[in-house]
């Protein structure tokens, strides 16, 4: 599958403060990334589509002026969590590549925690 | 509702038994059903299926499909301990716009 690269690894902010994720492919082209968010001992739940040069698709009850995406070039596409709350707090991962799903790469994901 | 549902969401069993996880599914225009491993970050891809009665195997793990009663087998004989992980299943459907997982089993291998 493609190589998929996220940055930070894990954060901890504080409550009220914006945080950015990377999600970054490596070795491929990637015109539409996806985010999704993990709870613990949940499953992965898409929050948004992210089309390059374009504005993302958000997933029902996801707010579009809270996780702000931004898709600028073919590697990158950034998620950042405004006005972050504790409720925030989880796992993020981003992917690529979903019509080719056995060729999918996630990302190893973010771990967020806002205090 | 369009939806994916996995059995059991746990389970626990001692190295060398055979495990079967189920996932069945209700979506509209399926696509393909894909079994992916998560351990500690992100899924691993195990099968991707989308023609009912094709078994997929890779080592001793195997997986089938059956499209008229809407569900999906995941087989892993002779467990070990690295097996242990949620394992997760996905669908894509209408018309291939759409990708859900389901709840995941978790698969606990104890020595």
């Amino acid at each position: 599958g493609a190589v998929v690269s996220q940055h930070p690894s894990w954060v901890i902010c504080k409550s009220g403060t914006s945080v950015k994720i990377e999600c970054r492919s490596l070795d491929f082209q990637a015109t539409t990334m996806f985010w999704y968010r993990q709870f613990p001992k949940q499953s992965l739940m898409l929050m948004a589509t992210s089309n390059e040069g374009s504005k993302a698709t958000y997933e029902q009850g996801v707010e579009k002026d809270k996780f702000l995406i931004n898709h600028a070039s073919l590697t990158l596409s950034t998620l950042t969590v405004t006005s972050a709350h504790p409720e925030d707090s989880s796992f993020y991962i981003c992917s690529t590549n979903q019509n080719n799903p056995s060729g999918m790469g996630f990302g190893p994901g973010t771990r967020l925690t806002v205090l | 509702e369009d939806k994916v549902v996995q059995s059991p969401l746990s389970l626990v069993v001692h190295e060398g038994d055979t495990v079967t996880l189920n996932c069945s599914y209700e979506v509209t225009n399926f696509r393909s059903l894909l079994w992916y491993k998560q351990e500690k970050k992100a899924p691993t891809f195990l099968f991707m299926l989308t023609s009912s009665g094709i078994e997929k195997k890779s080592g001793r793990l195997s997986s089938i499909l059956d499209k008229k009663e809407l569900f999906s087998i995941l087989n892993i004989t002779a467990t070990q301990t690295g097996d242990s992980a949620v394992y997760l299943c996905a669908v894509i459907y209408n018309y291939g716009q759409n990708f859900v997982f389901g709840p995941g089993t978790r698969l606990s291998v104890l020595p």
